[in-house]
């Protein structure tokens, strides 16, 4: 059975803070690993790595991959109130199929 | 930017009454899915779709279950016989060769 485990499941900062959220997977035939933030409704996209020790940036936003010890981290610097969401990590395998954790509930007061 | 657009956003229908629910991938995207999720869980897999069929399913999708690409646009999914267990957001998503998937904003169900 596929397993992905994000922790910590929820936590509370304050504005300016970082955070660092963590996914560990077991999925077979892995391609790649997704990150989402989801808010009220829709899973937005932010990052796809498929490599590797490859650090992705989309401003304050950085996520990486490590393939052998089958984990990625997302990272969000300078917390800002519209960061709250929840962050869903899904590894990608077999035909495209995600495979979604449970998400990790950040809530950034001001 | 280009978006996956879902109809209806919310849709209230009784038990064991037919339902479709409405999806327009992005417009040069060539695999489509349909995902749930109900409230207060994980989202879940329900179907993928490629080349005008379907390419794999969940354990979820069953008989109750049927997707189609009527025309160049729509995506559509079909649950037959709605039961009280099926109330859910239901997500339709997209992508093209290697890239991310996209998900659009939802097809919020109620079955009473």
């Amino acid at each position: 059975e596929d397993k992905v485990v994000q922790s910590p499941l929820s936590l509370v900062v304050h504005e300016g803070d970082t955070v660092t959220l963590n996914c560990s997977y077991e999925v077979t035939n892995f391609r790649s690993l997704l990150w989402y933030k989801q808010e009220k409704k829709a899973p937005t996209f932010l990052f796809m790595l498929t490599s590797s020790g490859i650090e992705k940036k989309s401003g304050r936003l950085s996520s990486i991959l490590d393939k052998k010890e089958l984990f990625s981290i997302l990272n969000i610097t300078a917390t800002q109130t519209g960061d709250s969401a929840v962050y869903l990590c899904a590894p990608n395998y077999g035909n495209n199929r995600l495979a979604f954790g449970k998400g990790n509930q950040v809530v950034v007061i001001p | 930017e280009p978006e996956v657009t879902q109809t209806p956003s919310h849709q209230v229908t009784q038990m064991g009454q037919e339902v479709i629910l409405r999806c327009v991938p992005i417009s040069n995207h060539l695999y489509f899915y349909w995902y749930r999720q109900i409230l207060g869980q994980k989202v879940e897999f329900l179907v993928s779709f490629y080349n005008n069929e379907i390419s794999e399913k969940s354990e979820i999708f069953d008989d109750q279950f049927s997707v189609e690409r009527p025309d160049g646009s729509n995506f559509t999914l079909k649950i037959r016989s709605t039961k009280l267990e099926d109330s859910a957001m239901y997500f339709c998503a997209s992508r093209t060769d290697g890239n991310a998937i996209y998900f659009g904003e939802g097809s919020w169900l109620t079955v009473v």
